[in-house]
């Protein structure tokens, strides 16, 4: 099963703001509003940070906001901070399989 | 406080088998599901499958290709991975995280901090 689509990295300077793309489809996240991102830092656990497309756990920044249009997701980080640097994924449903499926997961560097 | 401790590493030879236990605690088991996720070196996160205390439900990921079989036990309130017949790309560390009972919609909110499984002859 193919990941869903993000871009290899991203960078930007402290207090500035980064979007990261998650492209799908028809059968994922253009169907479904069960997108999840996650942040993990090396050697760590990944961390929720948003789930159901644009929600925020309790205790996960502000800077934190995502959406989603069509076959797309997107994670915006504002006010970029150092700790922010990391891998970060996208995950959905894939109906057509009823699995699910994450990206390939985007490296956010904070010059 | 909720947390997931996961057993200790393993080293294996291709074709063999190996179990990977995640125990709970802090929360209502039977409250929620629980997820495995794997990153391979050089990796992305791959989800492995799901399985639901409940009632022993569990989808699992098509590239495993019936090799893997996830458990619950209610009564210790631990999770089981079994992946058998292992292949050298399947050295990873393997996560277990809480999610919901049908679905996993609401995101995978508790993390274990992961297993490390070596395939080496």
């Amino acid at each position: 099963q193919s990941a869903l689509t993000q871009p290899a990295s991203v960078s930007g300077s402290p207090g500035q703001s980064v979007t990261i793309s998650c492209i799908g489809g028809h059968n994922d996240i253009g169907s479904y509003n069960y997108v999840s991102w996650y942040q993990q830092h090396p050697d760590k656990a990944p961390k929720l940070i948003i789930y159901d497309v644009s929600y925020r756990p309790s205790g996960v920044s502000d800077r934190f906001s995502a959406s989603k249009s069509g076959n797309t997701a997107s994670l915006t980080i504002s006010g970029l901070q150092a700790e922010d640097e990391g891998r970060y994924y996208c995950f959905s449903y894939r109906g057509s399989t009823t699995s699910w499926v994450f990206g390939g997961g985007t490296s956010l560097t904070v010059l | 406080q909720v947390q997931l401790v996961q057993s200790g590493p393993e080293v294996r030879k291709p074709g063999a088998s190996v179990r990977v236990a995640c125990e709970t605690s802090g929360y209502n088991f039977i409250d929620y599901g629980i997820a495995w996720v794997r990153l391979a070196p050089g990796q992305g996160l791959e989800w492995v499958g799901w399985v639901s205390p409940v009632n022993g439900q569990s989808n699992s990921a098509a590239t495993l290709q019936g090799r893997v079989t996830l458990t619950t036990d209610t009564s210790t309130r631990i999770s089981y991975m079994d992946l058998r017949n292992l292949r050298y790309d399947d050295t990873a560390v393997y996560f277990c995280a809480r999610g919901g009972l049908g679905s996993l919609k609401d995101g995978l909110d508790v993390w274990g901090r992961g297993t490390r499984v070596t395939v080496s002859s």
